[in-house]
């Protein structure tokens, strides 16, 4: 079955650098990648999607990596504020059948130092 | 606007209760998803249901039902028969199966007193 993991679980920032998170799944068969950001008492929001025929998209001051060799995918937030701090974490979807369950990392941090 | 509203945001249960979770959505979403979230843990999932009056077991059902009588309403209810209830519960909506993202409700944290 499908596992989800991220590289580290706290992550600190200086204020205007760039933020780099990073999930790590295990199969190959991989379909749909979604990051989630979580702040403090809230329910996770989306923030950006990629889908496995893709490698690259970028949103509004986010962009999404995904590399299928190696099974990684990274969320990047360029010039990071302070109202970036919550929990990241990523979410894989294998397949395109109706049955198919959503796989969730454990979330990474951000700390946004001033 | 459309969106998941869960309620309430804070809860409190004495041992031995059952306590009911609501979860509503207006996003005209088929499917809809409990979940339990614990520090330093990934989002677990409870229970789903992909129709109407139609719910799967999740990876840890025990101690907790739900019924699907209306596509808007999926409410949760967490028996006595649950040992550790103490959590933040999430629900989310999506469309039909999973390849469109979820979209998550508020939460209600749930405590044992």
């Amino acid at each position: 079955g499908e596992s989800v993991g991220l590289h580290l679980p706290t992550l600190s920032v200086q204020e205007g650098d760039n933020s780099i998170i990073n999930c790590a799944y295990s199969n190959s068969a991989s379909d749909y990648f979604i990051w989630y950001k979580q702040e403090s008492g809230k329910g996770p929001q989306f923030i950006i999607d990629i889908r496995s025929n893709m490698d690259k998209r970028q949103g509004q001051r986010v962009t999404v990596l995904l590399n299928k060799t190696v099974k990684h995918l990274s969320l990047q937030i360029a010039a990071t504020q302070p109202g970036d701090s919550a929990v990241y974490f990523c979410a894989v979807i294998e397949g395109m059948n109706r049955d198919d369950k959503i796989i969730f990392g454990k979330g990474t941090r951000l700390h946004i130092l001033p | 606007d459309g969106g998941i509203t869960q309620s309430p945001k804070y809860l409190f249960r004495k041992e031995g209760q059952n306590v009911t979770l609501s979860c509503e959505q207006n996003l005209n979403h088929d499917a809809m998803y409990w979940y339990r979230q614990d520090p330093g843990q990934g989002l677990r999932l409870i229970y789903y249901s992909q129709i109407v009056n139609d719910f799967q077991k999740g990876d840890i059902a025990e101690g907790y039902s739900v019924s699907r009588e209306k596509k808007e309403s999926f409410p949760l209810t967490v028996t006595s028969a649950q040992k550790n209830p103490t959590a933040f519960y999430l629900c989310a909506s999506s469309r039909t199966g999973v390849n469109y993202g979820y979209t998550f409700g508020s939460g209600t944290r749930l405590t044992v007193v």
